[in-house]
């Protein structure tokens, strides 16, 4: 079974910062099935790439997903007073489909 | 709208059972594979079970399986969660998920409810 590892757990980081948020995968990912979401307190996640680099409906050009095999990696350019939040990864296509333990991007 | 609305949570002794639903509107739900997603208070999302938009193809986390059973009606828009001899660790936020598309196996997920919590407890 596939296991994800976040870091770092939290990342503080100011409005304007670029933040970068990793996600390693215990095995090799197939046909780019890795997804990030982002949640904030008391919220449903909301999905923000898929396929690894896709963004997904309305979701604004700051944020994008890279990477290949083990290794993954979400970028957000500008951090927004809106962007602070809690993010996952997910590995889908194969069951089960596992998160990642998250990365919570906090104020500094 | 475009929603789903999850409900049937709510506070229950460890071995006893409860049945969520999530009713889902504004698109076409027989079109749509689905599924469930829990939290724990404090804790990350689990990926808990995915049922087919045809019902055909169902998987399940090894932390529920045999406890668990998934299910879903289209002439009610809704997905079903039973759950049978619930632990203690079963306490979370219970969230159903949509998939993008009617993929046969687990997927990302478009669209999520705000969730319901079930509470194990003695």
């Amino acid at each position: 079974e596939i296991v994800l590892t976040q870091s770092p757990g939290t990342l503080s980081l100011s409005p304007g910062e670029r933040a970068t948020l990793s996600c390693r995968t215990s095995q090799s990912v197939s046909n780019s099935y890795l997804a990030w979401y982002q949640q904030k307190p008391g919220q449903a996640p909301r999905l923000l790439i898929y396929g690894v680099s896709s963004r997904a409906t309305g979701i604004p050009d700051r944020f994008s997903g890279s990477g290949s095999g083990t290794d993954f990696t979400l970028t957000i350019s500008r951090l927004e007073p809106e962007d602070f939040a809690v993010y996952y990864c997910q590995q889908y296509g194969s069951s089960p489909a596992p998160f990642g333990g998250g990365t919570k991007v906090e104020i500094k | 709208e475009v929603q789903l609305v999850e409900s049937g949570g709510g506070l229950v002794k460890p071995g006893g059972s409860l049945r969520l639903s999530c009713a889902a509107s504004g698109f076409t739900f027989s079109s749509y594979s689905l599924t469930w997603v829990r939290q724990a208070p404090g804790k990350g999302l689990e990926w808990v079970s995915f049922i087919s938009s045809s019902s055909h193809y169902i998987y399940y986390a090894d932390s529920v399986k045999g406890r668990f059973t998934i299910s879903r009606d289209t002439a009610k828009n809704s997905l079903y969660l039973q759950m049978n001899s619930l632990r203690v660790e079963d306490t979370a936020v219970y969230y159903c998920a949509r998939d993008p598309g009617s993929h046969y196996v687990p997927w990302c997920f478009d669209l999520w409810g705000r969730g319901t919590l079930v509470t194990v407890s003695s």
